[in-house]
């Protein structure tokens, strides 16, 4: 299995300023992370992914750092937008398996 | 492609009933989940499907749940019978394959008085 723990409930962060959500995972054999966002009354949607063998991958606005050897991720927000107030989920797939662990989430606020 | 669609967006039901929650995955995908989301337990994975066949159902709670996927266009999670506690957000996700994404629905928010 997998623990999966964020080392913070919430967070809040003024509008332009970068935010970083960190998620720490326990199982050395995990392969696969997945940052979701979730707004209010809606399905995680997906945001950006990475793998075991990269330790950083970029998207638009977002970037996501991995560190295998204390088994933490992080997921860094560009210039903090209203919109972005959500909560973030991170998800780790062990090796063989199909199924994702999410973590507790993290409640982002954005303060315009 | 108009992503998961799960029904009822909302469900209100009477402890003791039987609810059925629905999902239709993306198509081409092969892999299926269903979560349930509460505040004090977060996203909890209840049971997947590869291929039409359940492979993992060591998360659902007990035997009053159930699911089916009786073909790679539809499945159903039941509750049989019912009880407050069951109430939460039950999400279906699907994906291309273990190893990838997955994408979910909307939800189906569900009530049991």
């Amino acid at each position: 299995g997998e623990n999966v723990g964020l080392h913070l409930p919430t967070l809040s962060v003024q509008e332009g300023d970068n935010s970083i959500i960190n998620c720490a995972y326990s199982n050395s054999a995990s392969d696969y992370f997945i940052w979701y966002k979730q707004e209010s009354g809606k399905g995680p949607q997906f945001i950006i992914d990475i793998r075991s063998n990269m330790d950083k991958r970029q998207g638009q606005r977002v970037t996501v750092l991995l560190n295998k050897t204390v088994k933490h991720l992080s997921l860094q927000i560009a210039a903090t937008q209203p919109g972005d107030s959500a909560v973030y989920f991170c998800a780790v797939r062990v090796t063989g398996a199909n199924n994702l662990f999410f973590g507790t989430g993290t409640r982002l606020t954005v303060i315009p | 492609d108009a992503g998961v669609i799960q029904s009822p967006r909302h469900e209100v039901t009477e402890m003791g009933q039987e609810v059925t929650l629905r999902c239709k995955p993306i198509s081409g995908h092969n892999s299926l989940f269903w979560y349930r989301q509460t505040m004090m337990r977060g996203l909890e994975l209840l049971i997947y499907f590869n291929n039409n066949v359940p492979i993992d159902d060591s998360g659902m709670p007990e035997d009053r749940f159930s699911a089916k996927m009786p073909n790679a266009s539809f499945s159903t999670l039941k509750i049989q019978p019912s009880e407050p506690r069951d109430s939460a957000v039950y999400f279906c996700a699907s994906s291309r394959r273990g190893d990838t994404e997955a994408f979910f629905g909307q939800g189906t928010r569900l009530t049991v008085v």
